[in-house]
């Protein structure tokens, strides 16, 4: 049964506007949890990551929402830009098992020009 | 320069025959991972270790084996006994504590 989810296969956005990407997770020993970008037959490169104890990471145009009691994060992109065009993946881990990364199944973003 | 190697980028192998994958990285991290990717899912934990010496199961290391001889290397063979081995394998590393982990550019296994 997978521990964390991304309901949302796709989405589809303007340049320009933003762009959300949801994820939600069941395991509450999740104490830390991350978003990975990746490109066709590439590896995911690391995008930005929150520890439980905030409920609000912000980097550049990124920004990641944790609401631990909803069990849900999300990734919000302002303002989306067509190189934002990629699969993002969500990961969430635990200190007490710390190293193990549990990954969301992915939603690929259009950013339509 | 820093990072995570994966070789090779594409392989081909018959049924039947076992094959091994390579990861190597020089950023010094304790931590490594293979994952396998397959359309419309997520990433799945086939092993990781933690230290040299040490790897544990992950979710779906049935048919697959590896070896942590040394901190850099962290190599996973795929065997005839695993089913379905078509697959996109990554390998990551990561330093201690519950940090990002580092991708390589992978390795796209068929299997004909």
């Amino acid at each position: 049964d997978q521990q964390v989810k991304q309901n949302s296969p796709s989405l589809s956005v303007q340049e320009g506007r933003i762009s959300i990407l949801n994820c939600d997770y069941t395991n509450s020993m999740f104490d830390y949890f991350l978003w990975y970008k990746k490109y066709p037959a590439e590896g995911p490169t690391f995008l930005i990551s929150i520890s439980s104890i905030k409920d609000k990471n912000e980097d550049g145009r990124f920004t990641v929402f944790l609401n631990k009691s909803a069990k849900h994060l999300s990734l919000h992109i302002v303002p989306s830009q067509p190189g934002d065009s990629a699969v993002y993946f969500c990961a969430a881990s635990s200190l007490y098992n710390f190293n193990k990364f549990y990954f969301g199944s992915g939603t690929k973003l259009n950013v339509k020009p | 320069d820093g990072g995570i190697t994966q070789s090779p980028k594409y392989l081909f192998r018959k049924e039947g025959q076992n094959v091994t994958l390579s990861c190597e990285q020089n950023l010094n991290h304790d931590a490594m991972y293979w994952y396998r990717q397959d359309p419309g899912q997520g990433l799945r934990l086939i092993y990781y270790s933690q230290i040299v010496n040490d790897f544990q199961k992950g979710d779906i290391a049935e048919g697959y084996s590896v070896s942590r001889e040394k901190k850099e290397s962290f190599p996973l063979t795929v065997t005839s006994a695993q089913k379905n081995p078509t697959a996109f394998y990554l390998c990551a590393s990561g330093g201690t504590g519950a940090t990002e982990a580092f991708f390589g550019q992978g390795t796209r296994l068929t299997v004909v």
